[in-house]
Protein backbone atom coordinates (compact mmCIF):
# COMPACT_ATOMS: atom_id res chain seq x y z
CA UNK A 1 0.00 0.00 0.00
CA UNK A 2 1.48 3.07 -1.38
CA UNK A 3 0.63 5.43 1.36
CA UNK A 4 2.98 8.25 0.06
CA UNK A 5 2.03 8.58 -4.10
CA UNK A 6 3.35 11.22 -6.44
CA UNK A 7 0.88 10.06 -9.63
CA UNK A 8 3.38 12.25 -12.37
CA UNK A 9 5.78 9.77 -13.41
CA UNK A 10 7.42 12.90 -15.37
CA UNK A 11 7.23 16.87 -15.86
CA UNK A 12 8.61 18.89 -18.58
CA UNK A 13 8.72 22.56 -18.05
CA UNK A 14 10.46 25.85 -19.88
CA UNK A 15 13.01 27.08 -18.48
CA UNK A 16 12.09 30.30 -16.95
CA UNK A 17 8.32 29.05 -16.29
CA UNK A 18 7.36 27.66 -13.11
CA UNK A 19 7.21 23.99 -12.24
CA UNK A 20 4.46 22.54 -10.10
CA UNK A 21 5.14 18.77 -8.03
CA UNK A 22 2.67 17.26 -6.62
CA UNK A 23 2.38 14.61 -4.01
CA UNK A 24 -0.46 12.90 -1.88
CA UNK A 25 -0.53 11.29 0.90
CA UNK A 26 -3.06 8.49 2.56
CA UNK A 27 -1.96 8.54 6.39
CA UNK A 28 -3.77 11.25 8.21
CA UNK A 29 -0.98 10.47 11.43
CA UNK A 30 1.41 12.68 8.82
CA UNK A 31 2.76 15.78 10.02
CA UNK A 32 5.99 16.07 8.98
CA UNK A 33 7.03 16.40 5.16
CA UNK A 34 9.74 16.57 3.18
CA UNK A 35 11.39 17.13 -0.56
CA UNK A 36 14.05 15.59 -2.00
CA UNK A 37 15.55 16.18 -5.64
CA UNK A 38 18.19 13.24 -7.21
CA UNK A 39 20.57 13.12 -10.18
CA UNK A 40 20.94 9.34 -11.25
CA UNK A 41 23.79 7.44 -9.85
CA UNK A 42 23.59 9.45 -7.12
CA UNK A 43 22.00 10.28 -2.95
CA UNK A 44 19.29 12.43 -2.60
CA UNK A 45 19.47 15.86 -1.73
CA UNK A 46 17.44 17.39 0.82
CA UNK A 47 15.52 20.02 -0.68
CA UNK A 48 12.62 21.85 1.48
CA UNK A 49 10.52 20.32 5.00
CA UNK A 50 7.04 21.40 6.01
CA UNK A 51 5.48 20.84 9.63
CA UNK A 52 1.56 20.80 9.50
CA UNK A 53 1.55 23.72 11.66
CA UNK A 54 2.18 25.83 8.41
CA UNK A 55 0.35 25.49 4.90
CA UNK A 56 3.31 27.12 3.33
CA UNK A 57 6.97 27.19 3.32
CA UNK A 58 9.51 28.93 0.90
CA UNK A 59 13.26 28.58 0.43
CA UNK A 60 14.27 30.82 -2.42
CA UNK A 61 13.16 29.50 -5.82
CA UNK A 62 11.60 26.53 -3.63
CA UNK A 63 8.25 26.66 -1.85
CA UNK A 64 5.62 24.27 -0.57
CA UNK A 65 2.54 24.25 0.17
CA UNK A 66 0.59 22.27 2.10
CA UNK A 67 -3.29 21.13 2.02
CA UNK A 68 -3.99 18.87 4.95
CA UNK A 69 -7.86 18.31 3.98
CA UNK A 70 -6.79 17.39 0.75
CA UNK A 71 -3.84 15.30 2.25
CA UNK A 72 -2.15 17.24 -0.71
CA UNK A 73 1.27 18.97 -1.09
CA UNK A 74 3.17 20.88 -4.28
CA UNK A 75 6.34 21.67 -4.58
CA UNK A 76 7.03 25.05 -7.04
CA UNK A 77 9.93 25.88 -8.07
CA UNK A 78 9.96 29.63 -9.73
CA UNK A 79 11.75 29.99 -12.27
CA UNK A 80 12.82 26.56 -13.35
CA UNK A 81 16.24 26.63 -14.55
CA UNK A 82 18.16 23.53 -16.84
CA UNK A 83 20.24 22.54 -13.46
CA UNK A 84 16.65 21.62 -11.81
CA UNK A 85 16.62 18.40 -14.18
CA UNK A 86 16.21 15.78 -11.35
CA UNK A 87 14.02 12.90 -10.12
CA UNK A 88 11.89 15.11 -7.03
CA UNK A 89 11.22 12.88 -4.27
CA UNK A 90 8.06 14.05 -1.18
CA UNK A 91 8.61 12.02 2.01
CA UNK A 92 6.12 11.74 4.66
CA UNK A 93 7.10 10.97 8.88
CA UNK A 94 4.53 11.23 11.33
CA UNK A 95 5.53 13.52 14.79
CA UNK A 96 6.58 11.93 17.73
CA UNK A 97 9.70 10.11 19.67
CA UNK A 98 8.36 6.75 18.38
CA UNK A 99 7.98 7.44 14.64
CA UNK A 100 11.72 6.54 13.04
CA UNK A 101 10.22 6.09 9.45
CA UNK A 102 10.76 8.72 6.56
CA UNK A 103 8.00 7.23 3.75
CA UNK A 104 8.75 7.93 0.41
CA UNK A 105 6.74 8.40 -3.15
CA UNK A 106 7.84 6.96 -6.21
CA UNK A 107 9.07 10.27 -7.58
CA UNK A 108 9.06 12.83 -10.22
CA UNK A 109 11.19 13.46 -12.98
CA UNK A 110 11.61 16.88 -13.73
CA UNK A 111 12.91 18.04 -16.99
CA UNK A 112 13.78 21.92 -17.62
CA UNK A 113 14.48 22.72 -21.47
CA UNK A 114 15.45 25.71 -23.05
CA UNK B 1 34.60 17.24 5.39
CA UNK B 2 31.59 15.92 7.23
CA UNK B 3 29.72 13.68 5.49
CA UNK B 4 27.94 10.00 5.02
CA UNK B 5 30.49 7.49 2.77
CA UNK B 6 29.12 5.11 0.57
CA UNK B 7 31.54 2.16 -0.25
CA UNK B 8 32.03 0.62 -2.91
CA UNK B 9 30.07 3.11 -5.70
CA UNK B 10 29.83 0.01 -8.12
CA UNK B 11 29.88 -3.85 -6.63
CA UNK B 12 29.23 -7.00 -8.66
CA UNK B 13 28.29 -10.44 -6.72
CA UNK B 14 28.12 -14.26 -8.06
CA UNK B 15 24.46 -15.17 -7.19
CA UNK B 16 24.33 -17.14 -3.89
CA UNK B 17 27.50 -14.39 -1.97
CA UNK B 18 26.81 -12.61 1.00
CA UNK B 19 28.17 -8.88 -0.15
CA UNK B 20 28.26 -6.30 2.51
CA UNK B 21 27.79 -2.34 1.58
CA UNK B 22 29.70 0.10 3.96
CA UNK B 23 28.38 3.30 5.19
CA UNK B 24 30.15 5.56 6.81
CA UNK B 25 29.37 8.79 8.44
CA UNK B 26 31.57 11.56 10.47
CA UNK B 27 28.43 13.97 11.39
CA UNK B 28 27.60 12.38 14.98
CA UNK B 29 24.33 11.99 13.51
CA UNK B 30 22.66 9.35 15.93
CA UNK B 31 20.25 7.54 13.33
CA UNK B 32 21.32 6.08 10.31
CA UNK B 33 19.12 4.49 7.29
CA UNK B 34 19.11 1.91 5.07
CA UNK B 35 16.89 2.24 1.81
CA UNK B 36 16.82 0.84 -1.55
CA UNK B 37 15.63 2.46 -4.43
CA UNK B 38 14.24 0.32 -7.37
CA UNK B 39 12.90 1.42 -11.06
CA UNK B 40 9.88 3.14 -10.49
CA UNK B 41 9.16 2.24 -6.85
CA UNK B 42 10.91 5.04 -5.01
CA UNK B 43 13.12 4.52 -2.31
CA UNK B 44 12.17 1.78 0.36
CA UNK B 45 13.53 1.44 3.99
CA UNK B 46 15.12 -1.69 5.05
CA UNK B 47 16.76 -1.13 8.13
CA UNK B 48 17.41 1.80 10.97
CA UNK B 49 19.11 2.48 13.91
CA UNK B 50 18.40 4.92 16.26
CA UNK B 51 21.80 4.46 18.32
CA UNK B 52 24.69 1.83 18.62
CA UNK B 53 23.76 -1.47 19.36
CA UNK B 54 20.19 -1.26 18.14
CA UNK B 55 18.29 -1.12 14.73
CA UNK B 56 14.91 -1.84 13.52
CA UNK B 57 13.77 -3.99 10.59
CA UNK B 58 11.96 -1.75 7.96
CA UNK B 59 9.60 -2.46 5.22
CA UNK B 60 11.76 -4.97 3.06
CA UNK B 61 14.33 -5.76 5.88
CA UNK B 62 13.79 -10.03 4.69
CA UNK B 63 17.05 -10.60 3.26
CA UNK B 64 19.21 -8.21 4.87
CA UNK B 65 21.20 -7.86 7.77
CA UNK B 66 22.98 -4.87 9.83
CA UNK B 67 25.08 -4.05 12.70
CA UNK B 68 25.77 -1.11 14.84
CA UNK B 69 28.82 -1.41 16.46
CA UNK B 70 30.23 2.87 16.38
CA UNK B 71 27.99 5.05 15.80
CA UNK B 72 29.58 6.08 12.83
CA UNK B 73 29.30 2.54 11.29
CA UNK B 74 26.25 0.92 9.87
CA UNK B 75 27.02 -1.92 7.72
CA UNK B 76 24.19 -3.64 5.46
CA UNK B 77 24.80 -7.32 4.09
CA UNK B 78 22.76 -8.50 1.05
CA UNK B 79 22.20 -12.08 1.92
CA UNK B 80 21.99 -15.07 -0.59
CA UNK B 81 18.13 -15.22 0.98
CA UNK B 82 17.72 -11.70 -0.84
CA UNK B 83 15.08 -12.79 -4.00
CA UNK B 84 16.45 -9.37 -6.21
CA UNK B 85 19.19 -8.02 -4.36
CA UNK B 86 20.31 -6.09 -7.64
CA UNK B 87 19.53 -2.51 -6.65
CA UNK B 88 20.85 0.85 -5.83
CA UNK B 89 20.97 0.81 -2.17
CA UNK B 90 20.94 4.55 -0.33
CA UNK B 91 22.48 5.10 3.33
CA UNK B 92 21.47 8.01 5.18
CA UNK B 93 21.76 9.74 8.75
CA UNK B 94 19.89 12.11 10.45
CA UNK B 95 20.04 14.01 13.84
CA UNK B 96 17.02 13.32 15.08
CA UNK B 97 14.09 11.09 13.75
CA UNK B 98 11.80 12.06 11.31
CA UNK B 99 9.15 12.19 13.58
CA UNK B 100 10.74 14.60 15.42
CA UNK B 101 11.38 16.68 12.67
CA UNK B 102 14.94 15.25 11.24
CA UNK B 103 16.34 15.69 7.83
CA UNK B 104 18.10 12.63 6.47
CA UNK B 105 21.40 12.85 4.63
CA UNK B 106 22.14 10.44 2.18
CA UNK B 107 25.33 8.91 1.19
CA UNK B 108 25.95 9.16 -2.72
CA UNK B 109 24.80 5.40 -3.08
CA UNK B 110 26.28 1.77 -4.15
CA UNK B 111 24.92 0.23 -7.33
CA UNK B 112 24.89 -4.01 -6.57
CA UNK B 113 24.69 -5.98 -9.54
CA UNK B 114 24.14 -10.04 -9.08
CA UNK B 115 25.02 -11.92 -11.69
Amino acid sequence: DQQVKQNSPSLSVQEGRISILNCDYTNSMFDYFLWYKKYPAEGPTFLISISSIKDKNEDGRFTVFLNKSAKHLSLHIVPSQPGDSAVYFCAASAWGPDTDKLIFGTGTRLQVFP
Amino acid sequence: DGGITQSPKYLFRKEGQNVTLSCEQNLNHDAMYWYRQDPGQGLRLIYYSQIVNDFQKGDIAEGYSVSREKKESFPLTVTSAQKNPTAFYLCASSLRSPGQGGIAFFGQGTRLTVV
